[in-house]
This record gives structure tokens, sequence and C-alpha cells, in this order.
């Protein structure tokens, strides 16, 4: 199976701060159709996860512009260019090219 | 809207079983593939298993697999996982998640929880 490896697994930022999740693969996401199975996913507390980001880069409906996703084969980021009170939760970021779908261990975003 | 909605969830005895449904409405859903995402108490996302809009394509992770059985009744826009043998380590919230393609889950129900305790 695909490992998935997330850090920090603790980011404390101040609001109007930028902030930044790495996720690393143990192989790589890039499929022969030039897109990177990579997802990443917001948990807020008390919730069910949610989509934030699709292959990589496209920042799923309704998510703001703030957020946006790069990289490609097996090192991506997940940036949020200014963080806001609402962004507190565990970010998630997954792999999709097995079909055993495997997550990383969760990034907890706090406010200072 | 879209909307998935679990339930079936509660206190098991260990090497018992259980089934969970997800009642899935505001879409197709004979067109998606679906998945099981389940989260033990205060840790991560760990994915359990998928049934393709094919229902005889399955696929399920290693800890679950030969114990868990995923279907769906297609006429009736409900998913189900079967769950035997439970274990302690089998206590979980368990979500539903619906897959449009490329492996993303683009809509999760609320999840129910299951536990397994004597």
């Amino acid at each position: 199976d695909i490992v998935m490896t997330q850090s920090p697994l603790s980011l404390p930022v101040t609001p109007g701060e930028p902030a930044s999740i790495s996720c690393r693969s143990s192989q790589s996401l890039l499929h022969k159709n030039g897109f990177n199975y990579l997802h990443w996913y917001l948990q807020k507390p008390g919730q069910s996860p949610q989509l934030l980001i699709s292959l990589g880069s496209n920042r799923a409906s309704g998510v703001p512009d703030r957020f946006s996703g790069s990289g490609s084969g097996t090192d991506f980021t997940l940036k949020i260019s200014r963080v806001e009170a609402e962004d507190v939760g565990v970010y998630y970021c997954m792999q999709a090219l097995q079909t055993v779908i495997t997550f990383g261990q969760g990034t907890r975003l706090d406010i200072k | 809207q879209v909307r998935l909605v679990e339930s079936g969830g509660g206190v098991v005895q260990p090497g018992r079983s259980l089934r969970l449904s997800c009642a899935a409405s505001g879409f197709t859903f004979s067109t998606y593939s679906m998945h099981w995402v389940r989260q033990a108490p205060g840790k991560g996302l760990e994915w359990v298993g998928v049934i393709w809009y094919e229902e005889s394509d399955k696929e399920y992770a290693d800890s679950v697999k030969g114990r868990f059985a995923i279907s769906r009744d297609n006429s009736k826009n409900t998913l189900f996982l079967q769950m035997n043998s439970l274990r302690a380590e089998d206590t979980a919230v368990y979500y539903c998640a619906r897959a449009p393609g490329y492996g993303i889950f683009d809509y999760w129900g609320q999840g129910t929880l299951v536990t397994v305790s004597s």
C-alpha cells in the first residue's frame, strides 16, 4: 500500500498569516492520464470531512481561493494564504491512485 | 441536494455482527461508486472499502477483508456495510462517501458510531 506522510502534524497559526502543509507519498501518484491522484480534505471539529482540493490542485466547489494545492509525483503542498478562524480543524491528504486508498496521518491546525 | 445518511451503529459485543446502512438522495445513486471510511476515536481516517456502480466489483482494506462485506441496493438508493466477527479495534465512526471519479470523495455522510465492547 502507498504510505502517505504529512508534516507538520500540528500547526498553530496566527490569523491572517499563511500556513503550509506537506504531504509525501511512498510512490508517485501521477497517473498515465496526467493527473495526480492526490486529494485534500478538512475535518472541522465535530464534523465530517469535506473535500478541499482534488487532483492535487483543483479547488472544490465553494472552497475559498485562499486555499491552494500544488505538487506532483510524490511531493504535494496545501497552502492557506491567510488563515482565518474558520480554517481550524484537521487536514488530511489522501491518495487514490491505487484501489486501496490511504490517508495521511492528519495535520491539526489551531489558531494561536 | 446530495444527502448521505448513515444508520445502524450501536454497541455490539466482540465476535458479533452489525449491518450499517447509508441512505442516499439528491443524485442518481446507481451511477456512482460508493466508499466506506472509518475513524477510531481520536484517530485519523481509515479507508474501509468500495463498491463500484457495477455491484459485483468491490475492494476492501486488509484490516477488514474476509469480515466485512459491502453491498448496495440501487432500487432503494442504499449502501450497506455488513460487519462480522467484530473486534474492539473496529470501534469507530463509519462514514459513507460518494465517489464521482478519480477517487474523489465529494460528499460524506454524518457518520454512525460503532462501539465493540463486552
